[in-house]
């Protein structure tokens, strides 16, 4: 049973456009919701995370919206570049540190020059 | 080192083989989690340690499985008789009781 869902699988943006990559969760016990980036031969990198305390979260060209009653998250990434290109991935938890991530199945991303 | 340290990155083993991977965790992070990367999926959940105890295995997918940390640092995990659907990233992350879980660049595993 896949407790985050992500789309969408694939996504090809043109350098400068708007990448944006959607989840959806069901437990309503999470309350931390992280963006991953992962490059080919390397672990995840923590991107960008939200809490359900407030709506949006913004850092840099990357964006978190988040939609309690919807129980839906969505990563924007504007002005989109080349070395974004990446698979990216949604997870959530509840909180951080001592408790078990749980991941989307990942977006690859490609961003064409 | 600065981060999340696994070897070997890469392991090739006959079916039926016994296999040990390494984690060496960010130094003081009292948390130490194993995931499983499966070839274009997400990372899914082996087993978590707190310090040197065990606290949840309920990922490891069979007996064959089988995680330690015996002095609350680097980790092992072993999976004993290797079968070709055990080919995956296996990842170690790390992290402080309440901080950010950091990765590290995994151990790539197929069985042949």
């Amino acid at each position: 049973q896949q407790q985050v869902k992500q789309s969408p699988q694939s996504l090809i943006v043109q350098k400068g456009g708007i990448s944006i990559i959607n989840c959806a969760y069901e437990n309503t016990a999470f309350d931390y919701f992280p963006w991953y980036q992962q490059f080919p031969g390397k672990g995840p990198a923590l991107l960008i995370a939200i809490r359900p305390d407030v709506s949006e979260k913004k850092e840099g060209r990357f964006t978190i919206s988040f939609n309690k009653s919807a129980k839906q998250f969505s990563l924007h990434i504007m002005d989109s570049q080349p070395g974004d290109s990446a698979t990216y991935f949604c997870a959530a938890s509840k909180e951080t540190g001592a408790n078990n991530l749980f991941f989307g199945t990942g977006t690859r991303l490609t961003v064409i020059p | 080192g600065a981060g999340v340290s696994q070897s070997p990155r890469y392991k090739v083993a006959k079916r039926g083989q016994d296999v040990a991977l390494r984690c060496d965790p960010i130094s003081g992070h009292v948390s130490l989690f194993w995931y499983q990367q499966a070839l274009g999926q997400g990372p899914e959940f082996l087993t978590y340690f707190q310090n040197e105890a065990q606290l949840d295995k309920s990922g490891l997918p069979s007996d064959r499985f089988f995680a330690e940390r015996p002095e609350g640092s680097v980790s092992t995990l072993k999976i004993q008789r290797t079968q070709q659907e055990d080919s995956a990233v296996y990842l170690c992350a790390s992290s402080s009781r309440t901080g950010e879980k950091y990765f590290g660049p995994g151990t790539r595993l197929t069985v042949t």
